[in-house]
């Protein structure tokens, strides 16, 4: 069956440390994949969007890489803070109508 | 800008009852896609319109249904409402057809059933 999924365990880390979150999918061929941040009670807020094409892409302290043969995509968090504790979530288009999939989400929480 | 508007941020219905939800998005932004959110399930797709038009539709009964106006608002209807529809609703917006652009959020409606 055709799904996607992210760390189910919270990641809890050092401030300062490069945190990785890892979203895998299976029996997809997406044309990008896509990362949104989730704060408790709000909605998800864009981070970084990678196209198929791309092996990398960089935004200040994020990184996020996608492999299409491993069918993965690792998302870093460099130098990380606090205020990074949040939900992530990857989502991915899928399906001849290409409707948008997402991933349950990885919590984590960086530790002072 | 103002960002994407839902009302009202949080409801509480009964079993049987039926709901309206709102959502303005982003000015210029012509997509409307609605999602809804549980701890185990995560997001899930319900309905995206673009220009007035149902452009795509996710796996949920007949009992949800949404239509957008001409200014691009949206609203999302619920019938018959059940236990399993508590939920967080959300709506994300963008400027052509979501599944080629980034989606702008909206806080979400938190609706309670009971």
């Amino acid at each position: 069956s055709q799904k996607i999924e992210q760390n189910s365990e919270a990641l809890n880390i050092q401030e300062g440390k490069t945190a990785t979150l890892t979203c895998n999918y299976t029996n997809y061929s997406p044309a990008y994949l896509q990362w949104y941040r989730q704060d408790p009670g709000r909605g998800p807020v864009f981070l970084l969007l990678i196209r198929e094409n791309e092996k990398e892409k960089r935004k200040e302290r994020l990184k996020v890489t996608f492999d299409t043969t491993l069918k993965q995509s690792l998302f870093h968090i460099t130098a990380s803070q606090p205020a990074d504790s949040a939900t992530y979530l990857c989502a991915l288009n899928a399906g001849n109508n290409r409707k948008l999939i997402w991933g349950l989400g990885t919590s984590l929480a960086v530790n002072p | 800008k103002a960002g994407v508007t839902q009302t009202p941020r949080y409801l509480i219905k009964t079993r049987g009852q039926q709901v309206t939800l709102s959502c303005s998005p982003i000015s210029g932004h012509r997509s409307v896609s609605w999602y809804q959110q549980t701890p185990g399930q995560g997001l899930q797709f319900l309905f995206e319109y673009f220009s007035e038009t149902q452009r795509n539709k996710g796996n949920f009964p007949g009992r949800f249904s949404g239509r957008q106006f001409s200014n691009s608002r949206s609203e999302m209807n619920v019938s018959t409402l059940e236990l399993g529809d508590s939920a967080l609703y959300l709506c994300a917006s963008s400027k052509q057809v979501a599944t080629n652009e980034k989606l702008f959020f909206g806080s979400g409606t938190q609706l309670s059933v009971l």
